[in-house]
């Protein structure tokens, strides 16, 4: 399986914007990379996912490095509703049937 | 906005009894996930179901599991015989047939406690 590193936590004040970072330098040509995330008892959460261009939708945008090995997951404006466990995981495509193998994740905290 | 629903939300039993937890997937979705996540640890995957058959399953999905998608609505998980180890949130997803991109929606769980 090809493997994502993550920052164990990051903090952040509300209303400013908050930079996840991931490495996944075993990445191969046809892996998207997805971000999840999991709020305080609840089930995760589908953010944002990308293949090769940089992404954005309403709840975040998607930053990837030219080679690949490493992406970056842009929160705008954090809310106190952000705080949650952000996870960042390589798609294992058709032949997996594109199961999520979940890491541990970043604890991102917003700080009022 | 269409979502997956999951019943009961949670249950308690005694080991060696079974259970089992119920999901109700996106309707025009067709390929369903279960997955668990042991209080304090990571969401782990358990199997994957498509074309009512299993189409992939971790190692924890032994003898004792078994899915089921009886009526084309309601998606089960039963465990036969429950373990403490079993105790758990259990996690049911669907994603629509033919993404690609492969994002999967998640229900809100159920907290299963043996005891």
């Amino acid at each position: 399986d090809a493997k994502t590193t993550q920052p164990n936590s990051m903090e952040s004040n509300e209303e400013e914007p908050v930079h996840l970072p991931c490495n996944h330098s075993t990445i191969s040509g046809t892996d998207y990379i997805h971000w999840y995330r999991q709020l305080p008892s609840q089930g995760p959460e589908y953010v944002i996912h990308g293949l090769t261009s940089n992404v954005n939708n309403r709840m975040a945008s998607l930053a990837i490095a030219e080679d690949r090995k490493s992406s970056t997951l842009i929160l705008h404006r954090a809310t106190l509703r952000d705080a949650a466990v952000y996870y960042c995981i390589l798609s294992e495509g058709p032949s997996n049937d594109y199961k999520l193998s979940f890491g541990a994740g970043t604890t991102v905290t917003v700080r009022a | 906005e269409p979502e997956v629903t999951q019943t009961p939300s949670h249950q308690v039993t005694q080991m060696g009894q079974e259970v089992i937890l119920r999901c109700v997937p996106i309707s025009n979705h067709l390929y369903f996930y279960w997955y668990r996540q042991i209080l304090g640890q990571k969401v782990e995957f358990l199997v994957s179901f498509y074309n009512n058959e299993i189409s992939e399953k971790s190692e924890i999905f032994d003898d004792q599991f078994s899915v089921e998608r009886p009526d084309g609505s309601n998606f089960t998980l039963k465990i036969r015989s429950t373990k403490l180890e079993d105790s758990a949130m259990y996690f049911c997803a669907s994603r629509e047939y033919g993404s690609g991109r492969g994002e999967q929606f998640f229900g809100p769980g159920t907290r299963l406690t043996v005891l």
